[in-house]
C-alpha cells in the first residue's frame, strides 16, 4: 500500500523560508513521477512542482525561482524548499505521486498546512 | 493555460438519484489526460477517474466519466450520502491545470 506522510508546515513571515518533507512508503521516491500540489483559498487546487524519474524537475510560474524539490534516496522522501514566501501561498500542500500515464495523480498525502502571515 | 470550468458550483440532490458534474476546458484536451477527483471535507482528494472514463481502483461503479474534446462529466448513477463531497476535474494536456470544484451536497 502507497502512504505519503507530509511534515514541515507551520506559519513563517513574507520573505520567510520553509522546507517539506514527504516520506513515502509502498514507493521508490527515485523511480516515480512525484508532484506537490497546494490547495489556497485564492487559487484552489494547484500543482506547484514535479520531480520526474529522470531527475528532472518543473515548476509553476507562480513559484518558479523560489520553490525547490528534491529528493533523498536513502530516506525515501521528498522534499520542498520554499524560500521568499507570500501571503498567497498561504494553503495546503499534498505530497502525490504523478502525473501517471494519463496524466493524473494516483496517489495523495494528507497534506500540511503553511500559513504565510505577518 | 487550459482552464477548467467546473458546473454547477453546487448541486443538491435527494439519495439515490442521479448526479451529473460538468466540466469544460477552454482548448481541446485530445489526449484523454483528463481526471477527477473526490475530497471529503479534511480530507486529501481521492482520485476517481483517469484517462476520461476509467474508474480507478476501488471506486463504485456507480462513478463514471465521459466525454471528448472540451465537455466533460462525471456521474453519479445514484447518488449515497457518503457521496457528499467536492468533486474536481483536472487536465494534463497542457501542464497541470484544476477546476474549481462541484459541491455534492445531500437534501
Amino acid at each position: 500500500e502507497v502512504q505519503l506522510v507530509e511534515s514541515g508546515g507551520g506559519l513563517v513571515q513574507p520573505g520567510g523560508s520553509l522546507r517539506l518533507s514527504c516520506e513515502a512508503t509502498g514507493l521508490i521516491v527515485n523511480e516515480a513521477h512525484m508532484s506537490w500540489v497546494r490547495q489556497t483559498p485564492g487559487q484552489g487546487m494547484e500543482w506547484v512542482s514535479r520531480l520526474t524519474s529522470g531527475r528532472v524537475t518543473d515548476y509553476a510560474d507562480s513559484v518558479r525561482g523560489r520553490f525547490s524539490t528534491s529528493s533523498a534516496t536513502s530516506k525515501n522522501t521528498l522534499y520542498l524548499q520554499m524560500d521568499n514566501l507570500r501571503v498567497e501561498d498561504t494553503g495546503i500542500y499534498y505530497c502525490v505521486r504523478g502525473p501517471a500515464l494519463w496524466g493524473d495523480f494516483d496517489h495523495w498525502g494528507q497534506g500540511t498546512l503553511v500559513t504565510v502571515s505577518s | 493555460e487550459i482552464v477548467l470550468t467546473q458546473s454547477p458550483g453546487t448541486l443538491s440532490l435527494s439519495p439515490g438519484e442521479r448526479a451529473t458534474l460538468s466540466c469544460r476546458a477552454s482548448r481541446r484536451i485530445d489526449n484523454n489526460y483528463l481526471a477527477w477527483y473526490q475530497q471529503k471535507p479534511g480530507q486529501a482528494p481521492r482520485r476517481l477517474v483517469y484517462g476520461v472514463s476509467n474508474r480507478a481502483t476501488g471506486i463504485p461503479d456507480r462513478f463514471s466519466g465521459s466525454g471528448y474534446g472540451t465537455d466533460f462529466a462525471l456521474t453519479i448513477s445514484r447518488l449515497e450520502p457518503e457521496d457528499v463531497a467536492v468533486y474536481f476535474c483536472q487536465q494534463n494536456r497542457e501542464s497541470v491545470t484544476f477546476g474549481k470544484g462541484t459541491k455534492v451536497e445531500i437534501k
